[in-house]
């Protein structure tokens, strides 16, 4: 079946710092959604990217959506302490059942 | 705003007890969902419905089944709760699409921490 992994798995970064998630599919997708988690939350649904090598922005979020349609990445720019939660990417490959990836936990500290 | 809401926040139970997980939306979607969210494993799809009495399997349908007797409520069932189910259940919601075209985006509940003695 369809399989979604991100990398890594969790990471710890200073206020201020870069941080990028990548996510890897085993089959091409036909769309790719972000979602954020807080601490203690549910996720919460981020962007959607449909074509190829699309890229969006959010003020500091920027997502892309690989050439080939298999891989994403988000990267946060300067990072605060409110980016502090779990980043899951999801994709819908030929079924119509959206599958989510393994997660990124990010750790921002002062 | 869409609002997704589950019977339990928090939930313990023993071993071998039957188990109902519940779940409304109010905002008239067809489909809903059912996950269970494990550290390092990311959400994992256990059954999901397109539609009212209808269901399909996910990824880990073993150990579950689910009910939907009407458009706003999706039931998740552990018939017999075993310690390996102890987890964090995700509900979620999103519109209906036709075939082959993908879902808007899903809607999560806060979720029912279930613990398995």
């Amino acid at each position: 079946g369809q399989q979604v992994m991100q990398i890594p798995q969790y990471q710890h970064v200073q206020e201020g710092e870069d941080f990028t998630t990548y996510c890897n599919s085993s089959t091409t997708l036909s769309n790719i959604q972000w979602y954020k988690q807080r601490p203690g939350g549910h996720p919460v649904f981020l962007i959607q990217l449909v074509k190829s090598g699309e890229v969006k922005k959010q003020k500091r979020l920027t997502f892309q959506f690989g050439e080939a349609k298999k891989n994403s990445s988000l990267h946060i720019t300067a990072t605060q302490t409110t980016d502090v939660g779990t980043y899951f990417c999801a994709g819908h490959g030929t079924a119509s059942k959206l599958t989510f990836g393994t997660g990124t936990r990010l750790q921002v500290t002062l | 705003d869409v609002k997704v809401t589950q019977s339990s926040r928090y939930l313990v139970k023993r071993t071998g007890e039957k188990v109902f997980l519940e779940c409304v939306q109010d905002m008239d979607h067809e489909n809903m969902f059912w996950y269970r969210q494990d550290p390092g494993l990311g959400l994992r799809l256990i059954y999901f419905s397109y539609d009212v009495k209808m269901k399909e399997k996910g990824d880990i349908p073993e150990g579950y089944s689910v009910s939907r007797e009407k458009k706003e409520r999706f039931s998740l069932i552990l018939e017999s709760a075993s310690t390996n189910q102890t987890s964090m259940y995700l509900c979620a919601s999103s519109l209906n699409f036709p075939s082959g075209t993908p879902t808007d985006t899903q809607y999560f509940g806060p979720g029912t921490r279930l613990t398995v003695l």
